[in-house]
């Protein structure tokens, strides 16, 4: 285990589905993220959240809303989702943003299929 | 903006050979690379980080060479073993930026 801790690890839904992906870390970081990882792409950035307020939203469609109730929990909520969004979502925190030197601590991600 | 690439989708090496995985990078105002590892069914996990104030970082069995002029880096793995088989990603942060952007990955595999 990383620290960061993703749930579930699977999960398929249809597209009239409503789910939420969950992502929890004690190491005590300010800074949570979300990303997407699609085959043979680069990771791409979704969300960024600082001190529990979101700081980023990289053009992410409105069928995905994150909420960050409190610095250790990050959630990831989908509805209506289109079968090119299937792809490994990956949740990580990291000390701070905005920070020349820091690293991130990555989950283990939520394998996600929309059919 | 920053971007990040990898020269070659996949790297094919005998173990106990040395692997070189390199990256290019766009921004020349990026000032922090990390190389990360991802083993299948996991997340990311770092690997080694170096600042644009050094040209060159060592840890155990790796090295992070950065050449700034011509905006490129590379994770060299020494005596490569089975247990280094993984995606190997690369990713930049410059001034301003909240959060880090990542390479396509390069995939080694390493031939017993």
């Amino acid at each position: 285990e990383t620290g960061v801790t993703q749930t579930p690890r699977h999960l398929v839904m249809g597209m009239t589905n409503k789910k939420s992906l969950k992502c929890e870390q004690h190491l005590g970081h300010n800074a949570m993220y979300w990303y997407k990882q699609s085959a043979k792409k680069p990771l791409e950035l979704m969300f960024v959240y600082s001190l529990e307020e979101r700081v980023e939203n990289n053009s992410v469609p409105s069928r995905f809303s994150p909420e960050c109730p409190n610095s250790s929990h990050l959630f990831l909520h989908l509805h209506t989702l289109q079968p090119e969004d299937s792809a490994l979502y990956l949740c990580a925190s990291s000390p701070d943003t905005g920070t020349v030197s820091y690293g991130y601590t990555f989950g283990s991600g939520t394998r996600l299929t929309v059919v | 903006g920053e971007s990040v690439g990898l020269h070659l989708p996949t790297l094919s090496v005998q173990e106990g050979d040395n692997s070189i995985i390199n990256c290019a990078y766009s921004n020349s105002a990026s000032d922090y690379f990390i190389w990360y590892k991802q083993e299948s069914g996991k997340g990311p996990q770092f690997i080694i980080d170096i600042r644009s104030n050094m040209d060159k970082r060592q840890g155990q069995r790796v090295t992070v060479l950065l050449n700034k002029t011509v905006k490129h880096l590379s994770l060299q793995i020494a005596a490569t073993q089975p247990g280094d088989s993984a995606v190997y990603f690369c990713a930049g942060e410059g001034p301003g930026r909240r959060a880090l952007t990542f390479g396509s990955g390069t995939r080694l595999q390493v031939q017993p």
